[in-house]
């Protein structure tokens, strides 16, 4: 079935540092691809998405790119700040389906 | 503020009481969700309204009883609960079914005694 796979966390990195956080997924098609952050205390919210094959998502520094031929959604940043610590979900709908389809989560520590 | 509203933020219940959860959406989309976020777990998608019709219910215990009035309301009425059914409830709400963005409140911390 389709599914979705992060990396493990938690992740902790220094201030300034670069940010990858793995995403890989398995589905049939073009599924459209997403990523959510959970700051703490608060509900998950969209951050970024892309719909189809090669296409880029951007928000608040964040980036990923639609991987048709890896499979991958991976989520970037090129300087993490103090108050980007929070739970990050990647996430997919299936083409042609209604469902949503969450990864596990990665827990990002930014260090001072 | 996200839109959609969660209250109470926090309640702890013994196994024998009866409580409800409510949420509240201000966006004027059309689908509404329950999810349970529990520690070490992934989120579990409990029910789906869509135009207050339930769509979805993925073989929740009976204990759980959503309830749905309106688009803009949505309900989670709580009885006899178990311990492991400590949790943070998250309420989500969407345009419609099929475009996979969310918006979600910022959760009941839901504590069974």
């Amino acid at each position: 079935g389709d599914s979705v796979t992060q990396m493990e966390g938690p992740v902790t990195l220094s201030e300034e540092a670069f940010l990858t956080i793995n995403c890989t997924y398995t589905a049939t098609g073009y599924p459209s691809l997403f990523w959510y952050v959970q700051y703490p205390g608060e509900g998950l919210q969209l951050l970024l998405k892309a719909t189809k094959a090669d296409d880029k998502g951007s928000n608040k520094g964040f980036e990923a790119t639609y991987r048709k031929e890896t499979t991958s959604f991976h989520l970037e940043k090129g300087s993490v700040q103090v108050s980007d610590s929070a739970v990050y979900f990647c996430a997919l709908t299936p083409q042609g389906d209604d469902k949503i389809i969450f990864g596990k989560g990665t827990r990002l520590h930014i260090l001072p | 503020e996200t839109g959609v509203t969660q209250t109470p933020r926090h309640l702890v219940m013994g196994m024998t009481n009866k409580k409800s959860l409510k949420c509240e959406q201000h966006l004027g989309h059309n689908a509404m969700y329950w999810y349970k976020q529990s520690a070490k777990k992934p989120l579990e998608l409990m029910f789906v309204y869509n135009f207050k019709e339930q769509t979805e219910n993925n073989s929740v215990p009976s204990r759980f009883s959503p309830e749905c009035p309106n688009s803009s309301h949505l309900f989670l009425h709580l009885h006899t609960l178990q311990p492991e059914d400590s949790a943070l409830y998250l309420c989500a709400s969407s345009q419609d079914r099929v475009t996979g963005e969310l918006f979600f409140g910022e959760g009941s911390r839901l504590t069974v005694l």
